[in-house]
């Protein structure tokens, strides 16, 4: 079953530093988003990317976060000075549908600032 | 601000019995809702979405949306152990396709 895959699954940082999360959607999906959970929290929405380019992002996703595709397969999230309060898990998902929620999630990379 | 609401504490039921979970929203222009199951510490996976009023039954679960009064359901038929989880409510909101998460009702199914 073709399914989101995330790397690393738990990366240790000291505040300050830069941070590359990486995912890998489902083949034929269009539309990806990160999403984080901090935790005991809600699950929030970060950014939504299609066609290369931003479609959408929160109050969350400010300057310190960027998204790319590098190539046909990967989705990074980086974060380029890491503050304790960004210590989350970080959940990428994939949708082959813009209009819908039915997004399929990957495992999650669990970010913890220090 | 636009908020998904799910106030009930943990939920504990008994195998076999049925498991009922309430999720409120305030965007009354919201359209499109969803639960979704997360087991401890791994990732939401969908289980069901209902986009008109009514019910909407998948195998043991039922899904009932009322948007006049702005809330969707979760039962769970036949509970089973494995069904153990959070319960994550998410509705789409208007004029972008981002979900909005409730912060889920915990579900324990004692065997």
């Amino acid at each position: 079953e073709p399914e989101v895959t995330q790397t690393p699954s738990h990366q240790v940082t000291q505040m300050g530093q830069e941070v590359i999360l990486r995912c890998v959607p489902i083949s034929n999906h269009l539309y990806f988003y990160w999403y984080r959970q901090i935790l005991g929290q809600k699950v929030e929405f970060l950014v939504s990317f299609y066609n290369n380019e931003i479609s959408e992002k929160s109050e969350i996703f400010d300057d310190q976060f960027s998204v790319e595709r590098p190539d046909g397969s990967n989705f990074t999230l980086k974060i380029r000075s890491t503050k304790l309060e960004d210590s989350a898990m970080y959940f990428c998902a994939s949708s082959d549908t813009r209009v819908t929620g039915e997004l399929f999630f990957g495992e999650g990379s669990r970010l913890t600032v220090l | 601000q636009k908020e998904v609401e799910q106030n009930s504490g943990p939920l504990s039921v008994p195998e076999g019995a049925i498991a009922s979970l309430n999720c409120t929203y305030s965007d009354r222009v919201s359209q499109s809702f969803f639960w979704y199951r997360q087991y401890s510490g791994k990732s939401p996976e969908l289980i069901m979405s209902i986009y008109s009023n009514g019910d909407k039954e998948d195998g043991r679960f039922t899904a009932q949306l009322n948007k006049a009064s702005q809330y969707v359901s979760l039962l769970i038929r036949d509970s089973q152990p494995s069904d153990s989880a959070t319960y994550l409510c998410a509705v789409t909101q208007s004029g972008n396709n981002r979900l909005a998460f409730g912060k889920g009702n915990q579900v324990v199914v004692i065997p």
